[in-house]
């Protein structure tokens, strides 16, 4: 049982560049999300998903998009790359309130 | 919309108690949490709350929740250097995909 994965763990991207995040799950949980965390802000809400097919917007969505094809699986997309979406993010999935997080992927926009 | 704040750093000596504080702005959270992120690493929860209980003790740790001031503590008794982390509180609400809230986070630094 190897809980929340993301892949890639690192990853460097040219201003304008484009790059999925994979964030898998082997729990079967129904809810999943994406966050950025910022210095001094905490965990700020990109996009999640309340099932399978589903998606949906949270605090700072734009520049992301997202899909939930399988279940078990929650994407996180940049089409166009950004020096402000230099960040670290989380995925993290759920049944009930508490949320399990993967490990995190550390982005750098030049 | 929603606000959870926290103060940003605390220090503590090995073996004294750690208290950190949350506040928050909206008053029909039904859980509120408390995460730990070590270094380099995901978010771990550590404890939570339901809104109708004033007080949660498990092993070190004690959870205050005061819901007329929206007040929230974390004490940590007998704080160890592997306490060292940053501490989130996180409020969450029934529906909307059980979406959490979460506060700026708390530096821990703990000395010996």
């Amino acid at each position: 049982n190897a809980g929340v994965t993301q892949t890639p763990k690192f990853r460097v991207l040219k201003t304008g560049q484009s790059m999925t995040l994979l964030c898998a799950q082997d729990m079967n949980h129904e809810y999943m999300y994406w966050y950025r965390q910022d210095p001094g802000m905490g965990l700020r809400l990109i996009h999640y998903s309340v099932g399978e097919g589903t998606t949906a917007k949270g605090e700072v969505p734009d520049g992301y998009n997202v899909s939930r094809l399988k279940k078990q699986n929650f994407l996180l997309g940049l089409e166009s790359a950004a020096p402000s979406q230099t960040s670290v993010y989380f995925c993290a999935s759920s049944v009930t309130g508490e949320q399990y997080f993967g490990p995190g992927t550390r982005l750098t926009v030049t | 919309g929603e606000d959870v704040e926290q103060s940003l750093f605390l220090s503590v000596r090995e073996g004294d108690s750690s208290v950190i504080n949350c506040t928050y702005t909206d008053s029909s959270s039904t859980y509120l949490y408390w995460y730990k992120q070590e270094p380099g690493a995901g978010l771990q929860l550590l404890t939570y709350i339901f809104s109708n209980m004033d007080m949660k003790q498990d092993q070190r740790l004690t959870v205050l929740l005061n819901k007329k001031d929206k007040h929230l503590s974390l004490r940590i008794a007998d704080t160890q250097t592997g306490d060292s982390a940053i501490y989130f509180c996180a409020e969450s609400f029934t529906g909307g995909g059980n979406k959490l809230t979460f506060g700026t986070g708390t530096q821990l630094k703990v000395e010996l």
